[in-house]
């Protein structure tokens, strides 16, 4: 599968702070890159996602910044909660329909302490 | 918003028998629909494509005699494991496009071989 890279595999915050995962990816025809929020025994819930014609995108304490010419993007988590403890999966995906498979990173594992 | 509603969520089943996992798109119609395997602590792995009225796509080294996918409606996708093993045992996810770029996933499916 092609590939999406994402690092750190495991991040731990103290509460208010700021949470950053980054991922990388290959092909240049990926028009989709979203970020998923999954807690033990759940499936992924999405957070924010981007597509490459924007830099950046905000909402709530959640922020994507894309770097198309570096093929990377990155989640930044503001004032960091503890609630916010779980694991994050960026992801990306090309297309609609049959071609619009969506490939995941490795996944990090967010712990942020009281 | 656009729900997935995937059944059992978790089940227990003894070696060489076979389990049928549900994917149902609530309000609204999936021609495509995709299954992830995911073992613990680890990433979403898709293990194939299920297209409404015709065969699967299954990616590279996933069994499709074993894992049979049935897609006959466009609100119904089913995953069965047949002859289960040990191995088999993994945490199972479906996802289909309510739109053009976003996914829902299913709330998964605990499968435990004994």
């Amino acid at each position: 599968q092609q590939q999406v890279k994402q690092s750190p595999q495991s991040l731990i915050v103290q509460k208010g702070g700021i949470s950053i995962i980054n991922c990388a990816y290959e092909n240049t025809a990926f028009d989709y890159f979203p970020w998923y929020q999954q807690f033990p025994g759940k499936g992924p819930a999405l957070l924010i996602a981007i597509r490459p014609d924007v830099s950046e995108k905000k909402e709530g304490r959640f922020t994507i910044s894309f770097n198309k010419s570096a093929k990377q993007f990155s989640l930044h988590i503001m004032d960091s909660q503890p609630g916010d403890s779980a694991t994050y999966f960026c992801a990306a995906s090309q297309g609609s329909g049959n071609t619009g498979k969506l490939i995941f990173g490795q996944g990090t594992t967010l712990q942020v302490k009281p | 918003g656009a729900v997935v509603s995937q059944h059992p969520s978790r089940v227990i089943c003894k070696s060489g028998t076979s389990v049928k996992i549900e994917c149902r798109s609530l309000d609204f119609q999936a021609t495509t629909m995709f299954w992830y395997r995911q073992f613990p602590k680890q990433s979403l792995m898709l293990m194939a494509t299920s297209n409404e009225g015709s065969k699967a796509t299954y990616e590279q080294g996933v069994e499709k005699d074993k894992f049979l996918i049935n897609h006959a409606s466009l609100t119904l996708s089913t995953l069965t494991v047949t002859s289960a093993h040990p191995e088999d045992s993994s945490f199972y996810i479906c996802s289909a496009r309510p739109g053009f770029y976003g996914y829902t996933f299913g709330s998964g499916t605990r499968l435990t071989v004994v």
